[in-house]
C-alpha cells in the first residue's frame, strides 16, 4: 500500500464476536480515518480521529491511536453478519490534503 | 451532506480506445479531486491529485500522459484512460475535498474493462 500496512489481512469470526484490526502508518498525520468497503463498490466513512485523539467512539465502533507507535486499530463489537466487508485505514499527512490507504481487512462475520 | 457523483459506474471498452470518466460534486466546490485505483482485492492507490485550474499531481510510476486529468471547474473533474489495454481494466475511484480542514467525499466508482 502507500501508506503501511494492516492486519490481519483476513479476518472471520463468528456473529457476536468482537473484530479487532490494526494499523501501521509511515509519516507525521493530521488525522487517520477508517473506511468500510463492501465487495465491488464504493467507500462508506467511518470514523475520524485526529493526531491530538487518543480515542474514539461511535456506535459499535472504537478507534485508537497511537502516534508515537504511528499505529491505530479499529474495533467492532458484537459484530453482525452485514459487518461483512473490507475496512481500510487512510492517513491525512501535515503538510498536504492527500489521503493514502493501508492495505486493508477483509472481515468476514459468520451468521 | 456532500455528494460526489461518478460516472459511467461501469464500462466496457476495447483495446487501443479511450474512456473518460466523471466526478462531480453535486453541493460543494471541490478545490480538489483526488483519483485512485484499486485492482481485485487490494487497497486503493492514489493515482493524482488535481487543484482546479491547475495541472494535476501524478505519483510516482503513473503515466500522466496516459491518464489525463482535467480539473477545470470547482464541481467537475476528469480522467481519460487514454489507448486503454486489458491491464488498465481496474476500479476507479474519486474524492473531492473542499479543501484543508475539510472532510473528504469519495464517488461510487467506475469499474473499467477493457477488452
Amino acid at each position: 500500500s502507500q501508506q503501511g500496512e494492516e492486519d490481519p489481512q483476513a479476518l472471520s469470526i463468528q456473529e457476536g464476536e468482537n473484530a479487532t484490526m490494526n494499523c501501521s502508518y509511515k509519516t507525521s498525520i493530521n488525522n487517520l480515518q477508517w473506511y468500510r468497503q463492501n465487495s465491488g463498490r464504493g467507500l462508506v466513512h467511518l470514523i475520524l480521529i485526529r493526531s491530538n485523539e487518543r480515542e474514539k467512539h461511535s456506535g459499535r465502533l472504537r478507534v485508537t491511536l497511537d502516534t508515537s507507535k504511528k499505529s491505530s486499530s479499529l474495533l467492532i463489537t458484537a459484530s453482525r453478519a452485514a459487518d461483512t466487508a473490507s475496512y481500510f485505514c487512510a492517513t491525512v499527512k501535515y503538510n498536504n490534503n492527500d489521503m493514502r490507504f493501508g492495505a486493508g481487512t477483509r472481515l468476514t462475520v459468520k451468521p | 451532506g456532500a455528494v460526489v457523483s461518478q460516472h459511467p459506474s461501469w464500462v466496457i471498452c476495447k483495446s487501443g480506445t479511450s474512456v473518460k470518466i466523471e466526478c462531480r460534486s453535486l453541493d460543494f466546490q471541490a478545490t480538489t479531486m483526488f483519483w485512485y485505483r484499486q485492482f481485485p482485492k487490494q487497497s486503493l492507490m492514489l493515482m493524482a491529485t488535481s487543484n482546479e485550474g491547475s495541472k494535476a499531481t501524478y505519483e510516482q510510476g503513473v503515466e500522466k500522459d496516459k491518464f489525463l486529468i482535467n480539473h477545470a471547474s470547482l464541481t467537475l473533474s476528469t480522467l481519460t484512460v487514454t489507448s486503454a489495454h486489458p491491464e488498465d481494466s481496474s476500479f476507479y475511484i474519486c474524492s473531492a475535498s473542499a479543501g484543508r480542514g475539510y472532510g473528504y467525499t469519495f464517488g461510487s466508482g467506475t469499474r473499467l474493462t477493457v477488452v
